[in-house]
């Protein structure tokens, strides 16, 4: 069993959808949470990042965790043509850990928003 | 003009031979990481190093090595290439602060033949 799961895709929505992306991890000691997301044929870049449980906003994108389930959201409301790529979930174990911040990343879920 | 860097772009060799790919950075950055990523697989770290003097090896760094030539540049050698090293490969770096915020490279996409 990998220790974080992401459904792969490939999500097609309409413009001006509500998209949910999700993964779920086996490592309860995970406590940093973040969202990278990948043009095709770029490199993933930071989109959200949040510490331990709880809700993060930003503009149109929210990210929520829930540690008691082992889950992690990404939300993105009124979706654009230009939010179209894959979005990879990642975690890490907390400072006090020797592994010292590794990022353990989802297999990245695709997205489509069809104009 | 981009901050991380990796030459070559792609790159398509025979099995057995010996390949380097080169990462350079101009964030200032004391850690670099070496990343594969594979369709379904995700991203998997093979090496990474907080500075010149310090390599440690990642998930899957068998059949690879790396070089820290200097706080801007990390390279990843392929000693004898085969065919399962086909992947697309992606240099890091961070910050000692605010480590988890890692900044990608436009990605190296290898095929072994």
């Amino acid at each position: 069993q990998k220790e974080v799961e992401q459904d792969p895709g490939p999500l097609s929505v309409p413009e001006g959808a509500i998209v949910s992306l999700n993964c779920t991890y086996s490592n309860s000691a995970f406590q940093y949470f973040m969202w990278y997301r990948q043009y095709s044929r770029k490199g993933p870049e930071l989109l959200m990042y949040t510490y331990s449980s709880g809700n993060k906003e930003d503009g149109r994108f929210t990210a929520q965790v829930d540690k008691s389930s082992k889950y992690i959201s990404l939300f993105i409301r009124d979706s654009q043509p230009s939010d179209s790529a894959t979005y990879l979930c990642a975690m890490t174990l907390g400072a006090s850990s020797g592994s010292a911040r590794q990022l353990t990343f989802g297999s990245g879920t695709q997205l489509t928003v069809l104009p | 003009d981009a901050d991380v860097t990796q030459t070559p772009r792609n790159r398509i060799t025979k099995t057995g031979k010996r390949i380097m790919l080169e990462c350079s950075q101009t964030k200032g950055h004391d850690r670099m990481y070496w990343y594969r990523q594979d369709p379904g697989l995700g991203l998997r770290l093979i090496y990474y190093s907080f500075d010149v003097k310090d390599i440690n090896k990642g998930e899957i760094s068998d059949g690879y090595s790396v070089s820290r030539q200097a706080q801007a540049k990390f390279s990843l050698s392929l000693e004898s290439a085969i065919p399962n090293q086909t992947a697309l490969y992606f240099c890091a770096t961070s910050g000692a602060v605010g480590a988890d915020t890692q900044y990608f490279g436009p990605g190296t996409r290898l095929t072994v033949l």
